[in-house]
This record gives C-alpha cells, structure tokens and sequence, in this order.
C-alpha cells in the first residue's frame, strides 16, 4: 500500500526551464509534506516543506503547491540549472509526525536539467 | 554546525552475522530516526529515538534494533543477516519540537550482505 506516489520515474528539462515534479498522497492524515533531493553516495538534502494549512510555499528558485481536496502537490523548480540534476523525493508525516521522525516516502523522480 | 555523521560509510557482511550502525545527530538534536533505502522498497522507516527511549517504529522484524545514548548518539543493530537486508541505511536528526521541522539525514552507512 504505497501512501505517497510520484508517478513519473524520470522528468528531462532544459537549462532555464521550470521543472514541475508531481507527487499524490492517499493517506488523509498526512498534514505535513517536504521534498528532498538526493545524490547518489549522498543522504536526502532537505529543499522545502509546506504544512496542510497553507496552499502555497516559496523558497527561492522553489516553490511547493499543496491541493488537499485533490490530495496532490507539486514542486516547481525555476529556473532550472545543471546543478538540479538528481532525485527527489516527495515526503509526508501524519499529525506529530515529524516530532517523531517518521516520514512516509514516495519513490523518487529523477531529473535532469540540460545545459 | 556539523551536519548528521554515520560510521561506517560502507560495510561487508556475511549472513547470519550481526552489525551496528552508527548515528551522531545534528548538535542539539534530541531525535534521532533511522531509515533504509532499498531499490525495490525505496526509503522506509525503521525506528525512531528520543531521550533514549523508542518512540516509535515501523514495521521490520525484530532483528532490527537500535538505541540512544544520554549525549543523543544513536546505534542501529541488526542480528542475523539476511541477503535482503543489503541496503543503505539513513539516520536522520530533528530537534523533535512540538512543532513541524524537517528531518536532517546523514549520508548513510551502505551494508552489503554476502
């Protein structure tokens, strides 16, 4: 029983490009979602995270959308850079969730940005 | 500040051997999680630590153990050694506050078991 899904395994961008990475959630008790990047030999690298009471979260070149009633969020990246090149990973926790370290993980999508 | 350590970085094991992992946290962290990282599976929750007691855990077998120490560091221990349980294993540190912060992860121990 997969809770959290990111669909597409491998996303391909243009340098200067937004890229949009998409991950749906079915357990209704998740109120708490971040996205990690990864490089390989490397742990996940916390980017950005965004609590069920807002909709909307920016950080610089990244932005997370939360659609609760669709039970869907997505992260945009813009622009995109060589550097973004990696997997991410869509994460969720139930209510305390994270006070007690658990994080329910999707499969991750690997994007590659082209110079 | 120092980001999360683990020791080793890469281990070897034969099956039916034990191994311990370990997890020195972010500094002033008090919760220290572990998770393992698999092709198939992708990454899983094994356990969680704060104040030296288990807070919570996730759905492995028994063999899959752990502890805290008084100073936050974290071990992971893993009995009997099965050719599944090759994987790379991530702790990760949160200040476990009362409110919603990300887990920090180190850049895990990769076991391989033979």
């Amino acid at each position: 029983d997969q809770q959290v899904k990111q669909n597409s395994p491998s996303l391909s961008v243009q340098e200067g490009r937004i890229s949009i990475l998409n991950c749906d959630y079915t357990n209704s008790m998740f109120d708490y979602f971040l996205w990690y990047k990864k490089y390989p030999a490397e742990g996940p690298t916390f980017l950005i995270s965004i609590s069920s009471i807002k909709d909307k979260n920016e950080d610089g070149r990244f932005t997370v959308f939360l659609n609760k009633s669709a039970k869907h969020l997505s992260l945009h990246i813009v622009p995109s850079q060589p550097g973004d090149s990696a997997v991410y990973f869509c994460a969720a926790s139930e209510a305390g969730g994270t006070s007690y370290g658990k994080l329910t993980f999707g499969q991750g999508t690997i994007l590659t940005v082209h110079p | 500040k120092a980001g999360v350590t683990q020791t080793p970085r890469y281990l070897i094991k034969t099956r039916g051997q034990q191994v311990t992992l370990s997890c020195s946290p972010i500094s002033g962290h008090r919760s220290v999680s572990w998770y393992q990282q698999t092709p198939g599976q992708g990454l899983q929750f094994l356990f969680e630590y704060f104040s030296e007691t288990q807070r919570n855990k996730g759905n492995f077998p028994g063999r899959f153990s752990g502890r805290q120490f008084s100073n936050s560091r974290s071990e992971m221990n893993v009995s009997t050694l099965e050719l599944g349980d090759s994987a790379l294993y991530l702790c990760a540190s949160s200040s476990a506050g009362t409110d919603n912060s990300p887990l920090h992860f180190g850049n895990g121990t990769r076991l391989t078991v033979t």
